[in-house]
């Protein structure tokens, strides 16, 4: 079956521009996180979402991140006034519960240049 | 809170030789761990997970890991590095119950030497 799915798989953008990511999670998944991997900070938790629960949001690293997820499916990135140090591949992973508990997938990555 | 040391950010083996990569942890609460893979501009691939249960876990590509809670570690092993094994791994921690964020480790680099 289909994987998760993340588009575009690469973005080059210039300082202070905003730019979107998708994510296509597995069909049937309830739950759907993103993370960021950046030189130097590794892998890194920024939100999630889950059924009709308020997302944690709790990992963005500022007010200029945010997220939607539409319809319980497909979500959204969006990183407003980019700055350079928002470089980094942007991973999507989605879940669901089962018998042995929850195991995300990922997605291969949007990988993110700011010049 | 949770938190996973990987021990060594590079690790070199030879063609043939076992594979061993290092990965402690730290959790408030029985955790659920996991050793993902990355090959080069790809995503996480999941290796293998320990929730319950057997405390020796085996994945795919010949890769198992064992959980030991008195040392709170959780060790990846393969008898036999293969070229192809060539990748960074990441060791990650979640809590246990529901839906929960994943802590990763900063990754190991592993180089397999002909």
């Amino acid at each position: 079956g289909a994987g998760v799915s993340q588009s575009p798989s690469n973005k080059v953008t210039e300082k202070g521009k905003d730019v979107e990511l998708r994510c296509d999670p597995i069909s049937g998944h309830t739950a759907l996180y993103w993370y960021r991997q950046s030189l130097g900070q590794g892998l890194e938790f920024l939100i999630y979402f889950q059924g009709n629960s308020a997302p944690d949001k709790s990992g963005l690293p500022s007010d200029r991140f945010s997220a939607e997820r539409t319809g319980g499916s497909v979500s959204t990135l969006t990183i407003q006034r980019t700055q350079q140090e928002d470089s980094a591949v942007y991973l999507c992973a989605s879940s669901v519960l089962g018998e042995n508990g929850e195991t995300q997938y990922f997605g291969p990555g949007t990988r993110l240049l700011v010049l | 809170a949770q938190s996973v040391t990987q021990l060594g950010s590079h690790v070199s083996v030879s063609e043939g030789a076992l594979v061993l990569l290092r990965c402690n942890y730290s959790s408030s609460v029985p955790p659920y761990l996991f050793w993902y893979v990355q090959y080069p501009n790809q995503g996480l691939q999941l290796l293998l997970k320990y929730t319950t249960g057997a405390t020796l876990v085996k994945g795919i590509n010949g890769f198992e890991a064992e959980f030991k809670k008195s040392e709170t570690s959780f060790h990846l092993t393969k008898p036999s590095a293969h070229m192809s094994d060539a990748a960074e791994y990441f060791c990650a921690v979640m809590r246990s119950g529901g839906y929960q964020k994943v802590t990763f480790g900063t990754g190991t680099k592993l180089q397999v030497i002909p």
